[in-house]
């Protein structure tokens, strides 16, 4: 099975920060990759398909990209409601779509 | 307006069975692939199964034999039985969506969650 890294586990910003988050695949998965936020007490919500792609309705501060088996996340402006638990999934092929083990971002 | 709504959770001792219900309404449900999703207290998002719109079916090895995913297109509705559970299939199941052609997807929506506690 693939398995997803996910870097940092938690990450403390300040508003206004630019906020990088990473994702490694142990084999190539091409751009198979989605990202998803998810806020306490509340079900995932999906941000960004096919690494790159922003998802209808999510504002354009949110971007993803890379391919292969490196994959950047990335907030270029932090805002409050940003504070969640970030998630990467792959999906090569076929089952199991695994996740990263999720980044938790937190306001400085 | 698309919503899936999940419910059946509860308390179970080790060793019992569960059935988890998603209904599913805004969205024409046979045309889709829906998955089971979970999450224990305080951890991360583990994948469980997946069910295809022509009932391919496709489970992770932590639940395979003692899970089933199966749906009803004439009722909306996509089901998880979970038979012999463990202590550590404690969790919130999540269903969820799956959108896009092949081999692309995505889970562009997902249900509120129900809570499954395995406990003595």
């Amino acid at each position: 099975d693939i398995q997803m890294t996910q870097s940092p586990s938690s990450l403390s910003a300040s508003i206004g920060d630019r906020v990088t988050i990473t994702c490694q695949a142990s084999q190539d998965i091409s751009n198979y990759l989605n990202w998803y936020q998810q806020k306490p007490g509340k079900a995932p919500k999906l941000l960004i398909y096919d690494a790159s792609n922003l998802e209808t309705g999510v504002p354009s501060r949110f971007s993803g990209s890379g391919s292969g088996t490196d994959f950047t996340f990335t907030i270029s402006s932090l805002q409050p409601e940003d504070i969640a638990t970030y998630y990467c999934q792959q999906y090569d092929n076929l089952p199991p779509y695994t996740f990263g083990q999720g980044t938790k971002l937190e306001i400085k | 307006e698309v919503q899936l709504v999940e419910s059946g959770g509860g308390l179970v001792q080790p060793g019992g069975s569960l059935r988890l219900s998603c209904s599913a309404s805004g969205f024409t449900f046979s045309g889709y692939g829906m998955n089971w999703v979970r999450q224990a207290p305080g951890k991360g998002l583990e994948w469980v199964s997946y069910i295809t719109s022509t009932s391919t079916i496709y489970y992770a090895d932590s639940v395979k034999g003692r899970f089933t995913i199966s749906r009803d297109n004439a009722k909306n509705s996509l089901y998880l039985q979970m038979n012999s559970l463990r202590d550590e299939d404690t969790a919130v199941y999540y269903c969820a969506r799956r959108r896009g052609k092949a081999p692309n997807l995505r889970f562009d929506y997902w249900g509120q969650g129900t809570l499954v506690t395995v406990s003595s």
